[in-house]
């Protein structure tokens, strides 16, 4: 089942514009991880951020953490069309053993 | 990190044969795992790959018809045994050099068409 929840769906920006999307989750978490994955290829891991983190940023990318509400939000900023992708949030499965996925979002980023 | 290279790429195969996906890691990894990939759709998890004892299959999956074999600690096979349609999907290989919920390095994935 799914664990975390992407909103919204699709995404469609120009580029320079700042991207937003959204995740929600169900049970307890360690930490939460964002993944790209680029049509026809597999996924590439962007940041991790624990439970007891708010806030991590990485490059053009913030990630922010709200455990109360069981939500997580990646930011990217100054979009560029190479930011065309769908995005996942990851976080573990209630054994502890292994990575459940959401739906993602498909960000399009036009020039 | 770790670099995973998965094979086939793609393949189209016929109804009721078996197809086997090899996933090489070039660093030894703790764990390995499988996951299928519908078109447009989430991750979904097949198994967890153990290295030197049977693995771990999640909800709805079982170890006759997705048969996974992992010899070592940077090689692993999924075998999609007795195919049907409904099998087409994208078969996914990742690893993780940390525990089970830490970064996962992944394949560029097998596309599978069952004719």
């Amino acid at each position: 089942s799914q664990q975390g929840e992407e909103d919204p769906q699709a995404l469609s920006i120009q580029e320079g514009e700042n991207a937003t999307m959204n995740c929600s989750y169900k049970t307890s978490i360690n930490n939460l991880q964002w993944y790209r994955q680029n049509s026809g290829r597999g996924l590439v891991h962007l940041i991790l951020i624990r439970s007891n983190e708010r806030e991590k940023h990485s490059g053009r990318l913030r990630v922010t953490l709200d455990t109360s509400k069981k939500s997580s939000s990646l930011l990217i900023t100054a979009s560029r069309a190479a930011d065309t992708a769908s995005y996942f949030c990851a976080t573990g499965n209630q054994a502890g053993t292994a990575l459940i996925f959401g739906k993602g979002t498909t960000l399009s980023v036009s020039s | 990190s770790a670099v995973i290279s998965q094979k086939p790429s793609r393949d189209i195969c016929q109804r009721g044969t078996s197809l086997t996906i090899q996933c090489q890691v070039d660093s030894q990894v703790t764990m390995m795992f499988w996951y299928r990939q519908q078109p447009g759709q989430s991750l979904t998890l097949i198994a967890t790959a153990n290295q030197g004892s049977e693995a771990t299959y999640e909800s709805g999956f079982v170890i006759d018809k997705f048969p996974i074999s992992r010899p070592n600690l940077t090689f692993s096979t999924l075998t999609v045994s007795n195919m049907s349609p409904e099998d087409s999907s994208i078969y996914l290989c990742s690893a993780t050099s940390g525990g089970s919920n830490e970064k996962l390095f992944f394949g560029s994935g097998t596309q599978l068409s069952v004719l």
